[in-house]
């Protein structure tokens, strides 16, 4: 099973500034990974896929970068709606199933 | 407007069975493979269970090995989640979630339902 893991496990990021969140996998996924954004009470919302591709509808400011076992979510200037959880999510590993981070939360400095 | 809605959640006794829907709209839905993933409160995203488009293939975490079944109706754009043998950690909000991609289940996942929450307790 590949693990997932994230760091920092909490971010505390003024608003306008950046913020960079870390993935890394036991194991490689090549470029199948994908970053998800979820607030209180919500459902995740896709953010970022094949690591670097942003989904519908998804602002230029958020980016991401990496392959491998590597990859980092990029937040370039942080707005009020942008605090929230984060996840990383491997889905090479087939079939032997999905894996998500444990979640980085960016809160409000 | 594609669309996904969860029903079924409720409150459980331990060894006991519950069946979760999903209802999707909105997109053809026998194209894509879809999924269950669940969150116990407070706590991050697993994936449960994750089923092709035509529901011929079918695969499983190994905490619901055994105990889960996942299904799908596509004449009636349902997917279905089984749940047998529930205990308490098995307690968490259940999402469906639609594979981004079609024909594969190597996707991320692209759209969410709002989630049911299952508890399960005495």
């Amino acid at each position: 099973e590949i693990v997932m893991t994230q760091s920092p496990a909490t971010l505390s990021v003024s608003p306008g500034e950046r913020a960079t969140l870390s993935c890394r996998a036991s194991q490689s996924v090549s470029s199948n990974l994908a970053w998800y954004q979820q607030k209180p009470g919500q459902a995740p919302r896709l953010l970022i896929y094949g690591a670097s591709t942003r989904a519908t509808g998804i602002p230029a400011r958020f980016s991401g970068s990496g392959s491998g076992t590597e990859f980092t979510l990029t937040i370039s200037s942080l707005q009020s709606e942008d605090f929230a959880v984060y996840y990383c999510q491997q889905y090479n590993n087939w079939p032997g199933g999905f894996t998500f981070g444990p979640g980085t939360k960016v809160d409000i400095k | 407007e594609v669309q996904l809605v969860e029903s079924g959640g409720g409150l459980v006794q331990p060894g006991g069975s519950l069946r979760l829907s999903c209802a999707a709209s909105g997109f053809t839905f026998s194209s894509y493979a879809m999924s269950w993933v669940r969150q116990a409160p407070g706590k991050g995203l697993e994936w449960v269970s994750a089923i092709s488009g035509s529901g011929g293939s079918t695969y499983y975490a190994d905490s619901v090995k055994g105990r889960f079944t996942i299904s799908r109706d596509n004449s009636k754009n349902t997917l279905y989640l089984q749940m047998n043998s529930l205990r308490a950690e098995d307690t968490a909000v259940y999402y469906c979630a639609k594979a981004k991609a079609a024909a594969g289940l190597v996707n991320a996942f692209d759209i969410w339902g709002q989630g049911t929450m299952v508890t399960v307790s005495s």
